[in-house]
């Protein structure tokens, strides 16, 4: 498995409240990526990352920031919780846009907001 | 902008049956195309993927897709299922050299012992 952790794994949060998820890759791979994956929408791509502090928007980037400081941090940032924000968030990593791609997929973290 | 459809949001199959998964994609360019696969509780892992060459691809624990470019498809099969296959499939595509995936809703296939 590649070289990817997610902390928190869980968290219980109340709507207004700010929110760090924090992704952290071993392997120094260029491109991270946040994603949310809800039932019936597979995984949506909220932001990315394609260098340190080289980031861009995706699908679903509304309500959403990201921070990257170092290469092996990606910092997903929910400003003000809200209960639509309520999902599994993963974060994902990939070394080159050349014929090897692939992304590699941290454990997740599931965020409920009440 | 691309997008995904998987045909299929459930399939529940008994072992031994054989599978075949339905993957479409809007994008008139070259593409790159994936099936992940998310056993339950767990993260996503890449089953196989198709750059170039023959179109028929074989990835990990016997299963293998199909790109049929004239039907913009990369349907996913696998001969005869075991309970083990029991998780959700996903499918996606990448723009040739772009540096996002774009995924499909995911088929959640249950495989009954």
């Amino acid at each position: 498995d590649a070289g990817i952790t997610q902390s928190p794994r869980h968290k219980v949060t109340e709507t207004g409240t700010p929110v760090t998820l924090r992704c952290h890759q071993t392997e120094n791979h260029r491109y991270m990526y946040w994603y949310r994956q809800d039932p019936g929408h597979g995984l949506r791509l909220i932001h990315y990352s394609y260098g340190v502090k080289d980031t861009d928007k995706g699908e679903v980037s509304d309500g959403y920031s990201v921070s990257r400081s170092k290469t092996e941090d990606f910092l997903l940032t929910l400003e003000s919780a809200t209960s639509s924000q309520t999902s599994v968030y993963f974060c994902a990593i990939s070394e080159s846009l050349g014929q090897g791609y692939e992304q590699y997929f941290g454990p997740g973290t599931r965020l409920t907001v009440t | 902008a691309q997008s995904v459809s998987q045909h299929n949001h459930h399939v529940i199959l008994s072992e031994a049956a054989s599978l075949e998964l339905g993957c479409n994609y809007s994008y008139g360019g070259t593409v790159n195309l994936f099936w992940y696969v998310q056993y339950p509780g767990q993260h996503l892992q890449l089953l196989l993927k198709y750059f170039s060459g023959d179109p028929l691809v074989k990835g990990i624990k016997g299963f293998e897709a199909e790109f049929i470019k004239s039907k913009f498809s990369f349907n996913l099969r696998k001969p005869s299922v075991q309970w083990s296959d029991t998780a959700e499939y996903f499918c996606a595509v990448r723009r040739e050299y772009g540096n996002k995936l774009v995924f499909g809703a995911g088929t959640i296939l249950r495989v009954k012992s």
